[in-house]
């Protein structure tokens, strides 16, 4: 069974920049995650989907994160503009999404260094 | 809340037990645990449900105390390959919605 697929691996913008970030999810998992991983800290969600509407996107930075899922399968995740203090590995994750089954999958994230 | 975990860090020799203690300051319907070695993303080690069960995976198992909102994950014999940073995740309300903790670096030393 394929995993959770992103790209790209790694990415260095300037600050004021715009990046985007692409995630393929396991087939027929219904729930996908976006996380935030600063170094030295654990994962912090961004946005969960499930299908292709939003669930909670309480901790996502309105003004500069934007993310999508269309078709309730692969996502995009995009910075606009970006800031110094975005530079962290940003995980993409998915899981079946039924009730107790919410263990989650993740993908080898993007690395973004903003400079 | 974040979760809080103990400890942060822990050195052992191949062979050694260690305990990783992960304690939320709200109710919890389940736990999960991850391992994530550097450079790598996480991987799903196991996710106890509210019931108080305990799940085994080989030489690593774990507990939940939804009274105490406390899960303990148990390293028995631990191996080389069991270093690495360990992650728990708590969901308040069966939806998947994660808040990690910290993290415990454990490194097994030959």
């Amino acid at each position: 069974e394929a995993g959770v697929a992103q790209s790209p691996r790694y990415k260095i913008i300037e600050k004021r920049q715009s990046v985007a970030f692409w995630c393929n999810p396991i087939s027929g998992h219904a729930t996908l995650y976006w996380y935030q991983q600063i170094l030295g800290q654990g994962p912090k969600l961004l946005i969960q989907f499930q299908n292709n509407g939003v669930v909670d996107d309480s901790q996502l930075p309105k003004d500069r994160f934007s993310a999508e899922r269309l078709k309730g399968v692969d996502s995009t995740l995009k910075i606009q503009p970006a800031k110094l203090e975005d530079s962290a590995v940003y995980l993409c994750a998915s899981s079946l999404g039924t009730s107790d089954r919410y263990e989650q999958y993740f993908g080898p994230g993007t690395r973004l260094t903003v400079t | 809340q974040q979760p809080v975990q103990s400890p942060q860090a822990v050195i052992l020799r191949e062979g050694e037990d260690a305990v990783i203690n992960c304690s939320s300051s709200k109710a919890l319907y389940s736990v999960h645990w991850y391992r994530q070695k550097h450079g790598e993303a996480p991987v799903f080690l196991m996710i106890l449900l509210k019931g108080g069960e305990q799940k085994g995976h080989e030489k690593i198992s774990a507990s939940f105390n939804e009274k105490k909102q406390q899960s303990s994950l148990y390293l028995t014999a631990s191996q080389l390959s069991y270093s690495g940073t360990y992650f728990c995740g708590t969901d308040g309300f069966n939806t998947g919605k994660l808040i990690f903790g910290q993290g415990t670096t454990l490194q097994v030393k030959p």
